[in-house]
């Protein structure tokens, strides 16, 4: 919604197989996020892009997360080594409104590890 | 440090008034805002209060903020159906490059 675009929408895998999911913040943006959310757990942040500066990974749960963003645009979170606990909504959000704190969130994509 | 704290559930009959509590840590916020994000969706900006405003009226939608304690709160009055969503508290910092701070989220549930 709003100019972005997430893939896949639904994901289903095996433990211990790794995931990537993408997000096209399509126009126009100087930050990117990622997000989780899962029932218990509410909405997590997992990773922050502005600019060219190094990206604020301090939400990453582990190691087997990572994620970058190629030409300051399109952006892939990996997950590797996939967990049952990593089954959650996958969220990407990109600034870009007329205000400091209004982001523009893609749909999400949901992450079922079996 | 920097935390937005809300509840992760709240029960309303339809009709009545809905009131959706946050508090934040940041007092060099210049924002704050709610958004909501309805079934299968991404979330959405709904509504925001500049830090030097006390309150902020949209219709049906009261944003109350008392800085002194950093307590923000959301009332809907008459809550319908269509107000079933889950709704976040976020905070931007006073530096734009700062990463904006969100809670977990309320999860509305309206009873017939």
């Amino acid at each position: 919604g709003a100019g972005v675009s997430q893939s896949p929408s639904n994901k289903v895998t095996e433990k211990g197989k790794d995931v990537e999911l993408r997000c096209d913040p399509i126009s126009g943006h100087t930050a990117l996020y990622w997000y989780r959310q899962s029932l218990g757990q509410g909405l997590e942040f997992l990773i922050y892009f502005q600019g060219n500066s190094a990206p604020d990974k301090s939400g990453l749960p582990s190691d087997r997360f990572s994620a970058e963003r190629t030409g300051g645009s399109v952006s892939t979170l990996t997950i590797q080594r996939t967990q049952q606990e990593d089954s959650a909504v996958y969220l990407c959000a990109k600034s870009g409104g007329a205000l400091s704190g209004e982001l523009f969130f893609g749909e999400g994509s949901r992450l079922t590890v079996l | 440090g920097e935390d937005v704290e809300q509840s992760l559930f709240l029960s309303v009959r339809e009709g009545d008034s809905s009131v959706i509590n946050c508090t934040y840590t940041d007092s060099s916020s210049t924002y704050l805002y709610w958004y909501k994000q309805e079934p299968g969706a991404g979330l959405q900006l709904l509504t925001y209060i500049f830090s030097n405003m006390d309150m902020k009226q949209d219709q049906r939608l009261t944003v109350l903020l008392n800085k002194k304690d950093k307590h923000l709160s959301l009332r809907i009055a008459d809550t319908q159906t269509g107000d079933s969503a889950i709704y976040f508290c976020a905070e931007t910092p006073r530096n734009r490059d700062d990463k904006i701070i969100f809670g977990k989220g309320t999860r509305l549930h309206i009873l017939p």
